[in-house]
């Protein structure tokens, strides 16, 4: 089966760095992404990484250690808009095709 | 980019009717969309696996005979929720990735259920 873990909730000050990390056990590993996800809202894709290392895209970093099984979100420059859920998930095989498992989501806060 | 439209956005039924939701891949062809039901405050749980022209895969616990999908063209799969109770009030939300896509899933923008 699959397993996510990553913290419940977070809480930054504007301006400021977080990162938000990910331990996952999976039989079938393709990859692993990030969605933040707006109250009431649906998610909205971030970042993939397939291979170790770090991949930026603007504000936002993400990492992965395929060794460790590890990944991290990393958020520079924090803004208040940035206040949202993120969800690490594992992109998988199964039933011959690909899925997503996600984590239970970590709740950011962004503080003045 | 990829486009994956939703509708409803919103419904409120009553108990023991049917509801239908409808997603379609609006700019490419989706051969499998996946369904989600979220409840607050908690993660994405799949549903089922939906393939174009074949059966659904439905995950351990879900009710194949309750929650009916159908994926009946390459742009187009819809979930009914048959003889809806309270319980089944959540968010329902699908995804679904274009082949040429190698990095992320695009969601639909999701459908909350109330069932009165």
């Amino acid at each position: 089966g699959q397993s996510l873990e990553q913290p419940s909730e977070v809480t930054a000050v504007e301006g400021a760095i977080v990162q938000i990390n990910c331990t996952y056990q999976t039989s079938g590993f393709y990859g692993l992404s990030w969605y933040q996800q707006h109250d009431g809202g649906a998610p909205t894709f971030l970042s993939y990484n397939a291979l170790d290392g770090l991949e930026e895209t603007g504000r936002f970093s993400s990492f992965l250690s395929r060794s460790d099984s590890y990944g991290y979100l990393l958020l520079q420059e924090l803004q208040m808009k940035d206040s949202a859920s993120y969800f690490c998930a594992v992109d998988s095989s199964g039933a011959g095709s690909y899925q997503l498992t996600f984590g239970k989501g970590t709740k950011l806060s962004v503080i003045p | 980019g990829a486009v994956v439209s939703q509708h409803p956005s919103r419904v409120i039924c009553k108990s023991g009717t049917s509801v239908k939701i409808e997603c379609r891949s609006l700019d490419f062809q989706a051969t499998t969309m996946f369904w989600y039901r979220q409840f607050p405050k908690q993660s994405l749980m799949l549903m089922a696996t939906s393939n174009e022209g074949s059966k659904a895969t439905y995950e351990q616990g879900v009710e194949k005979d309750k929650f009916l999908i159908n994926h009946a063209s390459l742009t187009l799969s819809t979930l009914t929720v048959t003889s809806a109770h309270p319980e089944d009030s959540s968010f329902y939300i699908c995804s679904a990735r274009d082949r040429w896509q190698v990095d992320g899933y695009t969601f639909g923008s999701g459908t909350r259920l109330t069932v009165v």
